[in-house]
């Protein structure tokens, strides 16, 4: 069945960086766009952008470009995402989750989400 | 930067119809899916491209999209359908774009 495994949780310090994974299988790991979304502890979701696995093509959201790099590899079936310079309202839960064929579309399934949590 | 507009909350009689409405200018001219998300658990989708269901979703949910509102409905609601629900709208020039939720009570 398509899976997405992503990392443990994770502590930082303002001003640091945290890369989180997100692993794919049951599926053409190419074959579909990855995004990213982060949900604020007891907020709403919110979109952070997405990876076509095939070329490498990224997309992010306006919020984030400049400090947001999404990255992928194929050999393993991996996405990656990585945030700088973190302050403390990025403390979020993050997703990733497979999109469609294309750039836009719905979101099945969905990774069981990593916990960044940013403190000094 | 376009908007999607939820009603923060909606409550229903348990074995009642639950309608939860997600409004943006022209949604209906978009596709709009729907999430399910539980306490503590990543969003399911239950509806794609406006009023399809994926395969295990209940036939109980069902969705509509027209004008500037799109409609998720839940006929016979049980108490496990308690949870927050999202919607998302999307076109080729429209980046993704969510609702604020939207938390159904079964009371």
């Amino acid at each position: 069945q398509v899976q997405l495994v992503q990392s443990g949780a994770e502590v930082k310090k303002p001003g640091a960086s945290v890369k989180v994974s997100c692993k794919a299988s049951g599926y053409t790991f190419t074959g579909y766009y990855m995004h990213w979304v982060r949900q604020a502890p007891g907020q709403g979701l919110e979109w952070m952008g997405w990876i076509n696995p095939n070329s490498g093509g990224t997309n992010y959201a306006q919020k984030f470009q400049g400090r947001v790099t999404m990255t992928r590899d194929t050999s393993i079936n991996t996405a990656y995402m990585e945030l700088n310079r973190l302050r403390s309202d990025d403390t979020a839960l993050y997703y990733c989750a497979r999109g469609g064929v294309g750039a836009t579309g719905w979101f099945d399934p969905w990774g069981q989400g990593t916990l960044v949590t940013v403190s000094s | 930067s376009y908007e999607l507009t939820q009603p923060p909350s909606v409550s229903v009689s348990p074995g009642q119809t639950a309608s939860i409405t997600c409004f943006g200018d022209k949604l209906g001219d978009k596709f709009a899916c729907w999430y399910q998300q539980k306490p503590g658990q990543s969003p399911v989708l239950v509806i794609y491209q406006d009023t399809k269901r994926p395969s295990g979703i209940p036939e109980r949910f069902s969705g509509s999209n027209s004008g500037n509102t799109a409609t998720l409905t839940i006929s016979g609601t049980q108490a496990m359908d308690e949870a927050d629900y999202y919607c998302q709208a999307w076109d080729s020039s429209t980046p993704v774009v969510f609702g604020g939720g939207t938390k159904l009570t079964v009371l």
